[in-house]
């Protein structure tokens, strides 16, 4: 069954804007990864949380996890046409060994200039 | 940062032909890699997971004879799709990682059977 479920599905904003982006899980978790995708791409990683963490800053993005609500936010601050993209969240498979990674559906943001 | 080149690119082709993506870990030995297949608009899937010398560990669903996955080395990974037909037209990505680092990219793969 899908681990990571992102919503917004999709979300468009304007340049300058916050963009906020939640995941939730279902299983009990040891780090969870937020990557991007531009069109056409493979994924970039964004940013780390392991469950002893509540919050973590890279650049203009703030991760928060919640691991008693199962819930993580993507935060991107002062958005930039550039930032425009699909996120998605990933949790390790509930037991695996070898870094094996669930990911989400997804948040499409667009960002207009 | 770590770089992780997978190709080719895009490769279009006629139904019942085999075809072969690279993957390579540039910068860094590649302890495990994984192949990802995605739908449009959809998240990744995990196919299969591969440790460099030993036997590819496919998701259920999965049909290890038509995805072929060879990790000869420690940098090099291949998923051969055999025999394809336009079901198995899709993006496919690999990534790879070390005991160390979170997983790595590649730019993936967008095959196209005719």
């Amino acid at each position: 069954s899908q681990q990571g479920e992102e919503d917004p599905q999709a979300l468009s904003i304007q340049e300058g804007e916050n963009a906020t982006m939640n995941c939730s899980y279902k299983t009990s978790i040891n780090n969870l990864q937020w990557y991007r995708q531009n069109s056409g791409r493979g994924l970039v990683h964004l940013i780390l949380i392991r469950s002893n963490e509540r919050e973590k800053h890279s650049g203009r993005l703030r991760v928060t996890l919640d691991t008693s609500k199962k819930s993580s936010s993507l935060l991107i601050t002062a958005s930039r046409a550039a930032d425009t993209a699909s996120y998605f969240c990933a949790t390790p498979y509930y037991g695996g060994s070898q870094g094996n990674l669930i990911f989400g559906k997804g948040t499409k943001l667009s960002v207009k200039p | 940062g770590a770089v992780v080149s997978q190709h080719p690119s895009r490769v279009i082709c006629k139904s019942g032909t085999s075809v072969k993506i690279e993957c390579r870990s540039l910068d860094f030995q590649a302890t495990t890699m994984f192949w990802y297949r995605q739908f449009p608009k959809q998240s990744l899937m995990l196919m299969a997971t591969s440790n460099e010398g030993s036997k590819a560990t496919y998701e259920q669903g999965v049909e290890k004879d038509k995805f072929l996955i060879n990790h000869a080395s420690l940098t090099l990974s291949t998923l051969t799709v055999t025999s394809a037909h336009p079901e198995d037209s899709s993006f496919y990505i690999c990534s790879a990682r070390d005991r160390t680092q979170p997983q790595h990219f590649g730019d993936g793969t967008r095959l196209s059977i005719l």
